[in-house]
């Protein structure tokens, strides 16, 4: 079955770490996104990336760094010089194929706590 | 500023009711999508549309373009329809999504 994988589920790391979350797909989809969800918010883009070596900003990349070497592949570094880093982490992916729309693909999740 | 906004922000209602989520957003869209997320936290994709009207089982999800608005309708509500349902609209400059804040529905037997 295809799908994306983020793993962990649960991340609990000590301020002043860098933490890297991981996101898989086999969908073989070109765009994949990173965003970060707070209570009461709607989901912010962190960066994105359509297609492999080259991904761009989001609207709150500060202290964040991704990379994309592989088409299945777009992890996600929270440094430490991300000021309030403990929230919901999602991958997404989407074809982008000529004009056709095609639905977003989402992970589980990765829920990241500093102390 | 949101790009797009949903009301109501949290509803409750009775096994049964016929419930209505509103989706108004403020730019030129591709498509618009509406999302569920349980309470684990996975968002799974219900609806894709760009004109019309689309039906899934129980939910029916319409689009008004004209006035840039989507609504999403889910008859006989079950309880197993508790969740968080979420709009999204994808720009059509761009390869970028908008999200709404989500609405919290609890459904009650």
């Amino acid at each position: 079955d295809g799908g994306i994988t983020q793993s962990p589920k649960y991340l609990f790391r000590k301020e002043g770490q860098n933490v890297t979350l991981s996101c898989e797909q086999n969908l073989n989809h070109d765009a994949m996104y990173w965003y970060r969800q707070d209570p009461g918010q709607g989901l912010r883009l962190i960066y994105y990336s359509q297609i492999v070596n080259d991904f761009q900003k989001g609207d709150i990349a500060e202290g964040y760094s991704v990379s994309r070497e592989k088409k299945e592949s777009f992890p996600l570094t929270v440094t430490s010089a991300q000021k309030n880093p403990t929230a919901f982490y999602l991958c997404a992916s989407t074809s982008m194929r000529g004009s056709y729309n095609s639905p977003l693909h989402f992970g589980n999740g990765t829920r990241l706590t500093v102390t | 500023k949101n790009e797009v906004e949903q009301s109501p922000q949290n509803l409750t209602a009775q096994e049964g009711e016929f419930i209505t989520i509103n989706c108004s957003y403020s730019v030129g869209i591709s498509a618009l999508h509406w999302l569920q997320q349980h309470p684990g936290g996975g968002i799974v994709s219900l609806f894709m549309l760009s004109s019309g009207k689309k039906k899934h089982g129980r939910l029916i999800a319409t689009i008004n373009i004209q006035e840039k608005h989507s609504s999403l309708h889910i008859t006989a509500s079950h309880p197993r329809d508790s969740a968080v349902y979420i709009c999204a609209v994808k720009e059509n400059t761009g390869n970028q999504f908008y999200f709404g804040t989500g609405t919290s529905l609890t459904v009650i037997p």
